[in-house]
Order: C-alpha cells, then structure tokens, then sequence
C-alpha cells in the first residue's frame, strides 16, 4: 500500500521557472491539501481539495496553483518559481470524516529556488 | 497572537525521564485535536488524538483543558527513540481548519 507518493524528492530552480509538484495517493481519500514548512513557521496550507473538480485556498496560496481531476492526483504548480518558495512541501489526505480525519502525508517534495 | 502556539524547545532529558509539552489554542470553537510527531527530515505522523477526557497510549497520556485553552503530552519513562519533534494540531471547522504548531523539539540523551 503505497499511501501518498509525492515526486520529484528534491528539486532546485531558478527564479522564474515553473513546475509541478506531484502528489498522488491510493487510499481513495476525499480530502487532499498541500502545506508548506519553513523553520520557525510551522506547517502553513497551501490549497486543499474535498474532492474531484473542487479546490480552494488555504493560507498562503499566492503563487501555487491546483487542479484536482481524479480523486488519486492533487498536483501543485508554481507559476514563476521565486527564493520566497524555497521550502519543504507535503501532500497529505484524508478520509471525508469531519474534523476528526487523520491526515497522511507524502515524504515531502525539498525545494530549492536560487 | 497565533493561532496554536508551543514552546520550540529544545527540550533535552535523560533516558527514563517524564517529561511534557503544552500547547495552547486561541480559537474557543476548535473541534478537535492531536499530537503528531515529525522525525528530522521527514513527513509528520500521527502520534495520538485528544479526546476530552483525556487518553492515553502506552507511555503516552494526552489532555484537554477546554476552559484554558490548551493540550498537553505527557511522556514517560523517555526512550531514546522518542527524540522528535511533537506537532500540536487543531482543527477548527472541517477540513481546511487544520492549524499546527511550530513543534516542540525534544532530545532523549543516554
């Protein structure tokens, strides 16, 4: 059982490239959302997904677009990478049971933006 | 002020120590809550939810006190293994409410 697989491991970009994150789980999850940790800060939501065709923002999305087309795949895409989104993101999903869904989380996407 | 604040630690104790963690809240209408732990480098994971009578996990009691607004973890008998760092979660209103902590970071010495 695979769980959330998130690809590429690391990646380092220059300024002004863009690229997808991938996040994709097989446990058939309602529920996906993608975060971001930086030291000091925590883990902040980026976008989140309560199933297919549906999307919304989180906390810090400027800059980070999503899509959600099958229930498995929540890519996340940054439109004009800049040394701002240096950062470590997760992908994680859950089951649609309110608020007392555990959360599982890919191994995390080290990106590095110069 | 933020939403979930913890105290970052380090906090560094010897093997078969008890030690604990706070985390305070501020929003008074939040649901529910958990610990995870994150070990250096990788993804967090679930260590345990809060119920509000309190639980416990083998080594590991949980608390909720809502008229102070804060959780708490209780670690006995410290392993070595238990260095992490502890997450404190708390959703506030269905799914994209889920608020966590910066992680008290905790260090088991020999």
């Amino acid at each position: 059982n695979a769980g959330v697989t998130q690809t590429p491991k690391f990646q380092v970009l220059k300024t002004g490239q863009s690229m997808t994150l991938q996040c994709a789980q097989d446990m058939n999850h309602e529920y996906m959302s993608w975060y971001r940790q930086d030291p000091g800060m925590g883990l902040r939501l980026i976008h989140y997904s309560v199933g297919a065709g549906i999307t919304d923002q989180g906390e810090v999305p400027n800059g980070y677009n999503v899509s959600r087309s099958t229930t498995e795949d929540f890519p996340l895409r940054l439109l004009s990478a800049a040394p701002s989104q240096t950062s470590v993101y997760f992908c994680a999903s859950s089951y649609p049971g309110g608020s007392n869904s555990v959360l599982h989380f890919g191994n995390g996407t080290r990106l590095t933006v110069t | 002020r933020k939403e979930v604040e913890q105290d970052p630690g380090p906090f560094n104790v010897p093997e078969g120590a008890t030690v604990a963690f706070n985390c305070t809240y501020s929003n008074s209408a939040s649901q529910s809550f958990f610990w995870y732990r994150q070990d250096c480098r990788k993804e967090p994971k679930l260590l345990m939810s809060v119920y509000s009578s309190g639980n416990e996990d083998g080594r590991f009691t949980a608390q909720l006190n809502r008229a102070s607004q804060y959780i708490s973890l209780l670690i006995r008998d410290s392993k070595l293994s238990d260095s992490a760092t502890y997450l404190c979660v708390v959703n506030m209103k269905g799914y994209q409410k889920v608020t966590f902590g910066t992680g008290t970071k905790l260090q088991v010495i020999p």
